[in-house]
């Protein structure tokens, strides 16, 4: 079973430029989230979506986008990078609220120069 | 609010030794507790689970119980190995419909490193 899957795994982007993360769930899970982690500060949500067609501000949402067009997939958009964005972004995904674990995926490692 | 606060890491030990990893909340409501793990190059595993008061998740030799009134869900093995070198990760979910619950709010993890 795959899971959660994201790609990419690593990136480098320059200042400026954009970029797609993809996240992709096999599990037909409702729920989908984005977070970032950085060094002492634990993870921390980006946006959500709790169904196809459907996506939410987190605590962090500034700088980025995202989309769900099919329940499957739920897309981190990049439209400006800048270094401050240098991080390791994960997804994760759960059947709805009333289940409780979250499955994540391995990660994107994305370097802003 | 709602947030976790657990112990600052580094933690090192000695293969055998006993580990405890500090975990406290404040929650507006009444959450479940996860602690996670994230092991090398790799994304966050479900490590256990609590869903109510008095409750004990366990697994792989790992144990928290969820105390209510000290508001913690501390993280402890007898004998740790080498391979649980990881950063461990608290965490709350309020369970239910609605578009704003079902996210983690996330300690900020505790590296452990255990050596031979």
């Amino acid at each position: 079973n795959a899971g959660v899957t994201q790609t990419p795994k690593f990136r480098v982007l320059k200042t400026g430029q954009s970029m797609t993360l993809l996240c992709a769930q096999d599990m037909n899970h409702e729920y989908m989230y984005w977070y970032r982690q950085d060094p002492g500060m634990g993870l921390r949500l980006i946006h959500y979506s709790v169904g196809e067609g459907t996506t939410a501000k987190g605590e962090v949402p500034d700088g980025y986008n995202v989309s769900r067009l099919k329940k499957q997939n739920f897309l981190l958009g990049l439209e400006s990078a800048a270094p401050s964005q240098t991080s390791v972004y994960f997804c994760a995904s759960s059947y709805t609220a009333l289940n409780t674990e979250a499955f994540f995926g391995q990660g994107t490692r994305l370097t802003v120069v | 609010g709602n947030s976790v606060t657990q112990m600052e890491g580094p933690v090192t030990l000695s293969e055998e030794a006993f580990l405890t990893i500090n975990c406290t909340y404040t929650a507006t409501g009444y959450p479940s507790l996860f602690w996670y793990v994230q092991y090398p190059g790799e994304g966050l595993q479900l490590l256990l689970k609590a869903t109510k008061a008095d409750d004990k998740g366990s697994n792989k030799g790992f144990e928290a119980t969820y105390r209510k009134e000290t508001t913690s869900f501390h993280l402890e093995k007898g004998s740790v190995q080498v391979s649980d070198s990881a950063v461990y990760f608290c965490a709350l979910r309020f369970l239910g419909r609605g578009s704003t619950l079902g996210r983690l709010y996330f300690g900020r993890g505790t590296q452990l490193t255990v050596w031979p």
